[in-house]
């Protein structure tokens, strides 16, 4: 079966420093991969999405950045953390069919930025 | 621009089925419609999805209207673990923007003892 891992669950980072998350997915070959983010109180806000290794397609200009060096890794990055990137950070994977059963998330990430 | 539209919060007594209402009146017809929830801290969870016939999981039902204007989500016997956020989603399964799945603000369904 597919499962989807992200880490670290939680992360205190300074103003200023490095930022980076990875997800890995297992048990399927090929997907298209998510990130989104979700603010304190707000809803999902879909950051950036990949339908192969090094296809990168970003929704929303901001201080981050992704990659995608392996066909089931995704990786999250920014070179200096802003306060307003604190949030609660998905990495999600869904088919490339198209159809099926929509996306699976993973556990997710809380990013505070201090 | 907004695809559905949902209430913002529902109350549902333990025990008792609760029912979600979606609309989506700009649905297109390729578009299905696709319910997740999020619980709180956890990433969103698949519920079920329906084009047009009504759909029944080991989860929920979906009802969706002839017009496929509306749709409701059953839940038959709610638990407390039940409580989430409830989200509507229109999504075409080929095209432009099929691969993005928009997540509106969705319903708060509190479940209550």
């Amino acid at each position: 079966s597919q499962t989807i891992h992200q880490w670290p669950a939680t992360l205190v980072q300074p103003v200023g420093s490095p930022l980076s998350l990875e997800c890995t997915v297992e048990g399927t070959s090929n997907p298209n991969l998510y990130w989104y983010r979700q603010a304190a109180g707000r809803g999902l806000q879909l950051l950036f999405y990949s339908v192969g290794i090094g296809q990168i397609s970003s929704e929303v200009p901001q201080n981050l950045s992704a990659s995608r060096p392996q066909d089931r890794q995704f990786i999250l990055s920014s070179k200096k953390l802003l306060l307003s990137d604190s949030g609660f950070y998905l990495c999600a994977w869904s088919g490339t069919t198209g159809g099926g059963y929509g996306y699976t998330f993973g556990s997710g990430t809380r990013l505070t930025v201090v | 621009d907004a695809k559905t539209t949902q209430p913002t919060s529902m109350d549902c007594a333990e025990g008792r089925a609760a029912n979600l209402p979606c609309n989506h009146s700009t649905i297109s017809g390729n578009e299905y419609v696709y319910w997740y929830r999020q619980i709180h801290s956890q990433g969103p969870q698949y519920i079920i999805h329906g084009l047009k016939n009504n759909e029944t999981n080991e989860m929920a039902s979906l009802i969706i209207t002839e017009d496929r204007k509306s749709s409701t989500l059953i839940l038959p016997h709610a638990t407390l673990r039940d409580t989430a956020v409830y989200y509507c989603i229109v999504r075409g399964h080929s095209g432009a923007g099929s691969y993005q799945l928009t997540f509106g603000k969705g319903t708060k369904l509190s479940v209550i003892p």
